[in-house]
């Protein structure tokens, strides 16, 4: 079965720096791959897909990249923000989320 | 508020108690699930029903009864639960299950077994 990989451990940066967030994932690659935010007792909000054949995609400040060879997407926030701090998370398919990494942004 | 409401939000249980969980979605949309989320642990999903048939059980123990009366409404029915059960249940909706529909989640309900 798929396994996905997001570093359990929090990422700390400075406001204003870029975030960078990693999802790993085993065996086939999916169509897609999705990345959500989730807030302390709220459920996620979906932020962006990128497809197999895309390699980038862009919304405002943030980007996700995604490379079928290293099994691997990433997503960035730049001009990173105190309000950004909070848990994201990657899904593959519709229904296979991983655990989430804690993205803490200081001022 | 993200058209995806849940009731109720905190819920506290007994092993021989039964209680229900319900979600509500304002969307419009046809497909709905079910998920439990634990302290770092990944998401799980638990049941999917699409245009109000289940689609989906992934192997949950049968003291999770899922409902889905019309596509707007899902309940859990939950009865003689374990201390482990405790999570968050979260609901969800989607337009339908086609590939990469996005998913709208609720808040949540917080669950806890003594």
């Amino acid at each position: 079965s798929q396994k996905i990989e997001q570093n359990s451990e929090a990422l700390n940066i400075q406001e204003g720096k870029t975030a960078t967030l990693t999802c790993n994932y085993t065996n086939y690659s999916p169509a897609y791959l999705q990345w959500y935010r989730q807030d302390p007792g709220r459920g996620p909000v979906f932020l962006l897909l990128i497809r197999e054949n895309e390699k980038e995609k862009r919304k405002e400040r943030l980007k996700v990249t995604f490379d079928t060879t290293l099994k691997q997407s990433l997503f960035h926030i730049t001009a990173s923000q105190p309000a950004d701090s909070a848990t994201y998370l990657c899904a593959l398919h519709k229904f296979y989320f991983g655990s989430g990494t804690k993205l803490n942004v200081k001022p | 508020e993200t058209g995806v409401t849940q009731t109720p939000r905190h819920l506290v249980m007994g092993m021989t108690n039964k209680k229900s969980l319900k979600c509500e979605q304002h969307l419009g949309h046809n497909a709905m699930y079910w998920y439990k989320q634990s302290a770092k642990k990944p998401l799980e999903l638990m049941f999917v029903y699409n245009f109000k048939e289940q689609t989906e059980n992934n192997s949950v123990p049968s003291r999770f009864s899922p409902e889905c009366p019309n596509s707007s409404h899902l309940f859990l029915h939950l009865h003689t639960l374990q201390p482990e059960d405790s999570a968050l249940y979260l609901c969800a909706s989607s337009q339908d299950l086609r590939e990469g529909n996005e998913q709208f989640f609720g808040p949540g309900t917080r669950l806890t077994v003594l």
